[in-house]
């Protein structure tokens, strides 16, 4: 009963090479949330949804982007993966009322040849 | 500004030894405070939150939280570690200004001794 599926778990991509990752909920909530995480750092939000509304962090690379087609799932593209691409990431959701706690999916883990 | 600090970066325990990791904040509204556990290659489990009334909160996993405002503290503790808690483990404040994000600490890498 995954609330929050991320797939895959592992990608392996080359450098340059445009690459997606997945994330679908079941919570039917209305934020959404991608970070990225990085080898013993803290996640780092890269974005996120309100509904349809995105919502990008200043320092978020172009070379990400986001989609949402609908609540239940969210896109993450890199457009041009380089090297310092391969992390860990993560995504998240949270009700839109008030303070709530975020579910996290298990992540998927990018590496870069 | 707003942040969040967790001064240890590495604990070590013996497995039945009591555990207590810190967590500073430093936010100027209200705090909405948070502990999340990370396992190897795993997403975050949310433990325990803190949004208002009772200082001290519990959580699963037998773990239990202490809010002190004049300290701007959130400390995380457990009275008896078990070798399955070795896991790295997020204090985080959640922002009220707009869509609620977290601010996250660096984390702490709890190791246990057999």
């Amino acid at each position: 009963d995954a609330m929050v599926i991320q797939n895959p778990r592992y990608q392996v991509t080359q450098f340059g090479k445009p690459v997606t990752l997945s994330c679908s909920q079941t919570l039917n909530h209305n934020v959404m949330y991608w970070y990225q995480q990085k080898s013993s750092q803290a996640p780092k939000l890269l974005f996120h949804y309100y509904d349809k509304d995105f919502n990008n962090e200043a320092d978020t690379p172009d070379n990400f982007q986001s989609r949402r087609p609908n609540t239940s799932f969210c896109f993450l593209d890199i457009r041009s993966p380089g090297l310092g691409d391969a992390a860990m990431y993560l995504c998240a959701t949270s009700p839109r009322q008030g303070v709530r706690p975020q579910h996290f999916g298990d992540g998927t883990r990018l590496s870069i040849l | 500004a707003q942040s969040v600090t967790q001064p240890d970066i590495h604990i070590t325990v013996s497995e039945g030894a009591s555990l207590e990791l810190r967590c500073n904040y430093s936010y100027g509204a209200t705090p909405y405070l948070f502990w999340y556990v990370q396992s190897p290659g795993q997403g975050l489990q949310l433990l325990l939150k803190y949004f208002s009334g009772d200082t001290l909160v519990q959580g699963i996993k037998g773990f239990e939280a202490e809010f002190k405002r004049s300290q701007s503290s959130f400390n995380l503790r457990k009275p008896s570690v078990h070798w399955s808690d070795a896991a790295e483990y997020f204090c985080a404040v959640a922002t009220t200004s707009g869509t609620y994000k977290y601010i996250f600490g660096t984390g702490t890498r709890l190791k246990v001794l057999a």
